[in-house]
C-alpha cells in the first residue's frame, strides 16, 4: 500500500527566505509523485509532478523538487518565498498499477511572515 | 486552459437528506475521480471511475456513494442519506490517461451536512 509523510504540519518562514518542505513516501515499486498547493478555499493545484529521468524537477512559481530514491524523499523547495506562497502543499503518490489513484500527505501549512 | 468545474461551490443539507455533486471532467479526459477533505484532515480518495465503471474504490465509499457519467460531460457523486461525517469537502479530478499523467483537480464542493 502507498503512504505519504509530511512531517512538518506548520512552517513560518519570512519573505525572501528559502523554503524546504519534506516529503517521504512508501511503495514497493518505482512511484509517481507530485506537489500540490492549496490556498485558503480553493482546489488543488500541480505544482509539480516526477515520474522519471532526472531527478531534479522544476515546477510552477519558482519551485522545484528532488526525487531521492535512497531516502523515499520527494522534498519541495523554493529559493526565495513571495507572501502569496502562503498556503497548504500536499505530496502525493501514485502508481499506475495503482490506477493512478493518489495517496496523500497531511500537508503543510506555510505561513510567509513580511 | 481547461479546468475541471464543480457545483455547487457550498451545499448545506440536512441529515438523511439525499445530494448530488456535480464534476464537468476536461472534455478529452477518460478518468476520473472524487476524493474528499474533512476539515483539518488529509485528501482521501473515494471512487475512481473508467470505462462508465467504477475501477477501484476505497472503504470510505460505501453503500451511500454512487457515482455516475450521465451524459459525455458531466461525471456525479451521490449520497444517498447523508450523515454529519460526510461533510467535507469533495474533490472531483480527472486525467487523461493512465500512468505517466497528472490528475486535474476541480476547485471542490464543501458539503456541511447538519
Amino acid at each position: 500500500a502507498q503512504s505519504v509523510t509530511q512531517p512538518d504540519i506548520h512552517i513560518t518562514v519570512s519573505e525572501g527566505a528559502s523554503l524546504e518542505l519534506r516529503c517521504n513516501y512508501s511503495y514497493g515499486a518505482t512511484p509517481y509523485l507530485f506537489w500540490y498547493v492549496q490556498s485558503p478555499g480553493q482546489g488543488l493545484q500541480l505544482l509539480l509532478k516526477y515520474f522519471s529521468g532526472d531527478t531534479l524537477v522544476q515546477g510552477i512559481k519558482g519551485f522545484e523538487a528532488e526525487f531521492k530514491r535512497s531516502q523515499s524523499s520527494f522534498n519541495l523547495r523554493k529559493p526565495s518565498v513571495h507572501w502569496s506562497d502562503a498556503a497548504e502543499y500536499f505530496c502525493a503518490v501514485g502508481a499506475e498499477a495503482a490506477g493512478n489513484k493518489l495517496t496523500f500527505g497531511g500537508g503543510t501549512r506555510v505561513l510567509v511572515k513580511p | 486552459e481547461p479546468e475541471v468545474t464543480q457545483t455547487p461551490s457550498h451545499q448545506v443539507t440536512q441529515m438523511g437528506q439525499e445530494v448530488i455533486l456535480r464534476c464537468v471532467p476536461i472534455s478529452n479526459h477518460l478518468y476520473f475521480y472524487w476524493y474528499r477533505q474533512i476539515l483539518g484532515q488529509k485528501v482521501e480518495f473515494l471512487v475512481s471511475f473508467y470505462n462508465n465503471e467504477i475501477s477501484e474504490k476505497s472503504e470510505i465509499f460505501d453503500d451511500q456513494f454512487s457515482v455516475e457519467r450521465p451524459d459525455g460531460s458531466n461525471f456525479t457523486l451521490k449520497i444517498r442519506s447523508t450523515k454529519l461525517e460526510d461533510s467535507a469537502m469533495y474533490f472531483c479530478a480527472s486525467s487523461g490517461q493512465t500512468g505517466r499523467t497528472e490528475a486535474f483537480f476541480g476547485q471542490g464542493t464543501r458539503l456541511t451536512v447538519v
